[in-house]
């Protein structure tokens, strides 16, 4: 099994462009995040999927958007990019959200803004 | 507001030596997650624990629900536990959703 897997790993933007993040697991789970990861902050929620089809907003959701339109991929939309969201994005699922699911996370894709 | 403190922030270390990092939160939980971030940016959950203690090889975690306190020991430090560590407690309390909030990590250096 991959995993979690996310595509690209690198990439640098200008202020303007958009671009997608690509998240895949094979792992059947239902829950999918996506995070960022900021020098001096913990990790943040952007948005989640509870399953197929369904979207919900994180802590901090503006300038992003989401869609998972298979269970096993779980895609992170940049419409037009700013340097404030330069930064190390993570993407994670589990198989179920309780308190107590183990997430698994991808390697990780660091996006710079110019 | 859920919040979960870590101390210390970083860490250094001498080979051998036994570590203890801390992990504070400020709600009622019933889980909390313990999550290793290697030095090239992976990041693997160790230990997720409700009550008492769970050890894995030479980690150990311990949780006291009372005092809203978790502690990560590492016994016999060794280099390749250089890493961040990260608690985790979930945002919710007995909530279905159970998305996490996580501690800004302790960034912990061990010495040869």
């Amino acid at each position: 099994n991959a995993g979690v897997t996310q595509t690209p790993k690198f990439r640098v933007l200008k202020t303007g462009q958009s671009m997608t993040l690509l998240c895949a697991q094979d792992m059947n789970h239902e829950y999918m995040y996506w995070y960022r990861q900021d020098p001096g902050m913990g990790l943040r929620l952007i948005h989640y999927s509870v399953g197929e089809g369904t979207t919900a907003k994180g802590e901090v959701p503006d300038g992003y958007n989401v869609s998972r339109l298979k269970k096993q991929n779980f895609l992170l939309g940049l419409e037009s990019a700013a340097p404030s969201q330069t930064s190390v994005y993570f993407c994670a699922s589990s198989y179920l959200g309780r308190d107590g699911d183990t997430q698994y996370f991808g390697p990780g894709t660091r996006l710079t803004v110019l | 507001k859920n919040e979960v403190e870590q101390s210390p922030q970083n860490l250094t270390a001498q080979e051998g030596e036994f570590i203890t990092i801390n992990c504070s939160y400020s709600v009622g939980i019933s889980a909390l997650h313990w999550l290793q971030q290697h030095p090239g940016g992976g990041i693997v959950s160790l230990f997720m624990l409700s009550s008492g203690k769970k050890k894995h090889g030479r980690l150990i975690a311990t949780i006291n629900i009372q005092e809203k306190h978790s502690s990560l020991h590492i016994t016999a430090s060794h280099p390749r536990d250089s890493a961040v560590y990260i608690c985790a407690a979930p945002m919710n309390y007995g909530g279905s959703q159970g998305n996490l909030i996580f501690g800004k990590g302790t960034k912990l250096s061990v010495k040869p």
